[in-house]
């Protein structure tokens, strides 16, 4: 069936370094990839989105291309915050508006 | 523009009681999905609803009910429950249609602790 998988987290950075946090999904169909943040006591926030392969997705800094090639979508941002400090969740979505099916979740620390 | 609101923001039962949960969509969002977050995991879809019927349902038991009003808010109703109903429930919505239908809102959840 249809599932995402994200590195084993957490992960702990110093302010300005470099995140990547990585996403794989199965090859079925041609489904939109998101990633959503979750921070701490609140619910999803959409932080960017893909709708087909090779579109980039960006926000606030992350950045995430739509690799059909390796079936990637791995979040990137070139110099993190302490306020980037949250849980992130990658997803993928088979049909618009159809169910969305996330990963485990990737648990980020920024340490000042 | 209101967002999704749901209520209550946190909830306390005993095992074998029921729950209902309700959720009011985005301004304009015909559209309502569930999910069930347990600690430390990623959402698991519940159900989705439109036109007040259920369109689509993850793997869940029957205990786990649903239903969506012509106003579109809904509820999500969860019969006799377990220690392992304990989550985060999340509800989302979209518009059908709309020109960004792949995105789903998510409102603020509601906090379940079955004891």
């Amino acid at each position: 069936g249809d599932s995402v998988t994200q590195m084993e987290g957490p992960v702990t950075l110093s302010e300005e370094a470099f995140l990547t946090i990585n996403c794989t999904y199965t090859a079925t169909g041609y489904p939109s990839l998101f990633w959503y943040v979750q921070y701490p006591g609140e619910g999803l926030q959409l932080l960017l989105k893909a709708t087909k392969a090779d579109d980039k997705g960006s926000n606030k800094g992350f950045e995430a291309t739509y690799r059909k090639e390796t079936t990637s979508f791995h979040l990137e941002k070139g110099s993190v915050q302490v306020s980037d400090s949250a849980v992130y969740f990658c997803a993928r979505q088979e049909t618009s508006g159809s169910r969305l099916t996330f990963g485990e979740g990737t648990q980020l620390t920024v340490n000042p | 523009d209101a967002g999704v609101t749901q209520s209550p923001t946190h909830l306390i039962k005993t095992r074998g009681q029921q729950v209902t949960l309700r959720c009011s969509p985005k301004s304009g969002h015909d559209t309502v999905s569930w999910y069930q977050q347990a600690l430390g995991q990623g959402p698991q879809f519940i159900f989705q609803y439109y036109e007040e019927e259920e369109r689509q349902r993850g793997n869940f038991p029957d205990r786990f009910s649903g239903h969506q009003f012509p106003n579109y808010s809904s509820e999500l109703n969860v019969n006799a429950l377990l220690l392992g109903d304990s989550a985060l429930y999340l509800c989302a919505s979209i518009l059908r249609g709309g020109s960004n239908y792949e995105t789903q809102y998510f409102g603020p959840g509601t906090r379940l602790l079955v004891l």
